[in-house]
């Protein structure tokens, strides 16, 4: 089975703070996502990457920058945390699959 | 604009009976569907899946149902159990390619009760 893992379950910064969220993917898959979950809103796409070093924007970019320096890593950057931010963060991946793994989650907290 | 639409945010339904969720989509491209399961805290996982050349594919307790004309399908829980109780999203695919992705419902949340 794919595992998607996210460094942490639950995190907490203050505004201003920039954070970094991690994801690692053990099974090789080209294409990651970072989404984010909020009540009424759904899964929101900030970010995804079909290949090392390639990004592309997703619905809602702001704030928000990644970096995909690996094909195992994909790593959400928060440049400067606003309250606004306050969220759960998912991030998935996928290969040749139409459907994604999902990884457990980050909810993040900002203060 | 929104491709995917779960037009109701929740549902409750009691033990034993059926959980009809439903699922509506505007873009005449997707042709693949999807239905994810997710608890609090947790990531989605995936539940079932139907390709539009078919209009119904079963799993267990679970069946989705594809109606292409009408752009519409429908997750079928039967029986429903308290375990069942989570957010369901409807996510759908265009044509797999290799910057594909895929576009999600806003999400229903399904309640159980014993």
């Amino acid at each position: 089975d794919v595992k998607v893992t996210q460094s942490s379950r639950y995190l907490v910064k203050r505004t201003g703070e920039k954070v970094f969220l991690e994801c690692v993917q053990d099974m090789d898959h080209e294409n990651m996502f970072w989404y984010r979950q909020d009540p009424g809103l759904g899964l929101r796409l900030i970010y995804f990457s079909y290949d090392v070093k390639m990004k592309e924007k997703g619905d809602i970019p702001e704030g928000y920058s990644v970096s995909r320096e690996k094909k195992e890593r994909f790593s959400l950057i928060l440049e400067s945390a606003s309250t606004n931010q306050t969220s759960m963060y998912l991030c998935a991946s996928r290969g040749h699959q139409y459907g994604y793994t999902f990884g457990s989650g980050t909810r993040l907290t900002v203060v | 604009d929104q491709q995917v639409k779960q037009n109701s945010p929740s549902l409750s339904v009691q033990e034993g009976r059926i959980s009809i969720l439903n699922c509506d989509y505007t873009n005449s491209m997707f042709d693949y569907f999807l239905w994810y399961k997710k608890y609090p805290a947790e990531g989605p996982t995936f539940l079932i899946s139907i390709s539009s050349i078919k209009d119904k594919n079963e799993d267990g307790r679970f069946t989705v149902f594809l109606n292409k004309s009408a752009k519409h399908l429908s997750l079928h829980i039967v029986p429903s159990q308290p375990g069942d109780s989570a957010v369901y999203f409807c996510a759908a695919s265009a044509p797999h390619g290799a910057n594909s992705k895929l576009t999600f419902g806003k999400g229903i949340t399904l309640s159980v009760r014993p």
